[in-house]
């Protein structure tokens, strides 16, 4: 069966250093990857799409890599701020035929920059 | 541009009771997705709409979990009879778009206790 897997425990950071957040997959071929962010008690928020042709998508503070041979996205976060501790979601889709696009999320990571 | 808006934000029913979760999506929306998120996890699509047809309910429990977009626009989500495993935040998340190109923006959530 398909399987998202992502740093299970609480990942700190200090304050204006780079946080690397990681998702490896397994069974499954996405033609895309997202990842969100998410608040406590909020829904997730959209942060960046990488296509399985794409290697790296840049957009201010963050970075993704996709390697698909690997079955690994990176996620970055340069200068990192207070601001930016929450829970991240990776999510893969596409490929299921028939316009289906509902993702698979992976459990998250609870990224926490301290000051 | 008004966000997914989502009622009750709060529920709590006995086991064996009815429930029921509304969705409004953002304007002009043509795709509407349900997910369950059990505390801990990451979302799980429960089923998606392209308009007021069913896209992929794959992953809906059809014995107890029903949902309908009658008109094209707001859906409902209904559970009955609920069991103590449904216990979750019910997400509604809307795209402009289907295919994998389009953002999915979330709602609040709906957060459901089954005593």
């Amino acid at each position: 069966s398909q399987k998202i897997e992502q740093n299970s425990e609480a990942l700190n950071i200090q304050e204006g250093k780079t946080a690397t957040l990681t998702c490896n997959y397994t069974n499954y071929s996405p033609a895309y990857l997202q990842w969100y962010r998410q608040d406590p008690g909020r829904g997730p928020v959209f942060l960046l799409l990488i296509r399985e042709n794409e290697k790296e998508k840049r957009k201010e503070r963050l970075k993704v890599t996709f390697d698909t041979t690997l079955k690994q996205s990176l996620f970055h976060i340069t200068a990192s701020q207070p601001a930016d501790s929450a829970t991240y979601l990776c999510a893969l889709g596409g490929n299921s035929g028939g316009g289906a696009d509902g993702l698979t999320f992976g459990k998250g990571t609870h990224l926490i920059i301290q000051p | 541009e008004a966000g997914v808006a989502q009622s009750p934000r709060y529920k709590i029913i006995e086991k064996r009771q009815s429930v029921a979760f509304w969705c409004n999506p953002i304007s002009g929306h043509a795709t509407l997705y349900w997910y369950q998120q059990i505390l801990g996890q990451g979302p799980k699509l429960l089923i998606q709409f392209q308009n007021n047809g069913v896209v992929d309910d794959s992953q809906l429990p059809k014995d107890r979990f029903s949902a309908e977009r009658l008109k094209g626009v707001d859906s409902t989500l209904k559970i009955q009879p609920a069991k103590l495993e449904d216990s979750a935040v019910y997400l509604c998340a809307s795209s402009q778009v289907t295919g994998g190109s389009g953002t999915q923006y979330f709602g609040p959530g709906t957060r459901l206790l089954v005593l």
